[in-house]
């Protein structure tokens, strides 16, 4: 079965400073991989997708992640942070065979500090 | 706009009540899907469905019903059987045709158990 993995519960950088936050998926195929955002209280939208290709993809927002299928991660980095960035982060991973649905990790809350 | 809508936005129910979660959406998606949200443990699937009159079990059906009698509209009831039924539950929708991925979410229902 699909899993993620978000190992990182909170996270706090200082606004202007570098980001990254670290997925890891347990699947046997070629997943489907996103990064979506949440801000309190709403639903989710979508930062960025790999479906395959180019490893490292860009997103929205100023986002990019990067496919490492030897580490089986797909981490979301951004390379200065705003204080608009603070919001909780899902992993997710989906294929083909297990339908039109994804598996969401458990989310990293990322706190911004001036 | 285009998009989903979710109500109420904050519900409260006595134990032993039944209570029926709305989700309509005017994207004109043939997928559409419910979540339910605990803090730390990201999102769970409950039903989803692809088509009208069609629907599949996710993870965390036990509990739960919906129905899909027409394309933009796909309620969820939680049974008074739902053990646990304090959360926030969101609605998504999809796209027809190939995966993509991008899952259209409102902004969630918070059911709170008196």
């Amino acid at each position: 079965a699909q899993s993620v993995t978000q190992p990182d519960i909170h996270i706090t950088v200082s606004e202007g400073a570098s980001l990254e936050l670290r997925c890891n998926y347990s699947y046997g195929a070629t997943p489907y991989l996103f990064w979506y955002v949440q801000s309190p209280g709403q639903g989710l939208q979508l930062l960025l997708k790999y479906f395959s290709g180019d490893t490292l993809v860009q997103g929205i927002k100023g986002f990019e992640a990067e496919f490492k299928r030897s580490q089986s991660s797909f981490n979301l980095r951004k390379p200065s942070v705003h204080w608009s960035d603070a919001a909780e982060y899902f992993c997710a991973v989906g294929a083909l065979e297990y339908g039109n649905k994804l598996v969401f990790g458990a989310g990293t809350i990322l706190r911004v500090k001036s | 706009d285009g998009g989903i809508t979710q109500s109420p936005k904050y519900l409260f129910r006595k134990e032993g009540q039944n209570v029926t979660l709305s989700c309509e959406q005017n994207l004109n998606h043939d997928a559409m899907y419910w979540y339910r949200q605990d803090p730390g443990q990201g999102l769970r699937l409950i039903y989803y469905s692809q088509i009208v009159n069609d629907f599949q079990k996710g993870d965390i059906a036990e509990g739960y019903s919906v129905s899909r009698e027409k394309k933009e509209s796909f309620p969820l009831t939680v049974t008074s059987a739902q053990k646990n039924p304090t959360a926030f539950y969101l609605c998504a929708s999809s796209a027809s045709g190939a995966f993509t991925g991008e899952l259209f979410f409102g902004e969630g229902s918070r059911l709170t158990v008196l």
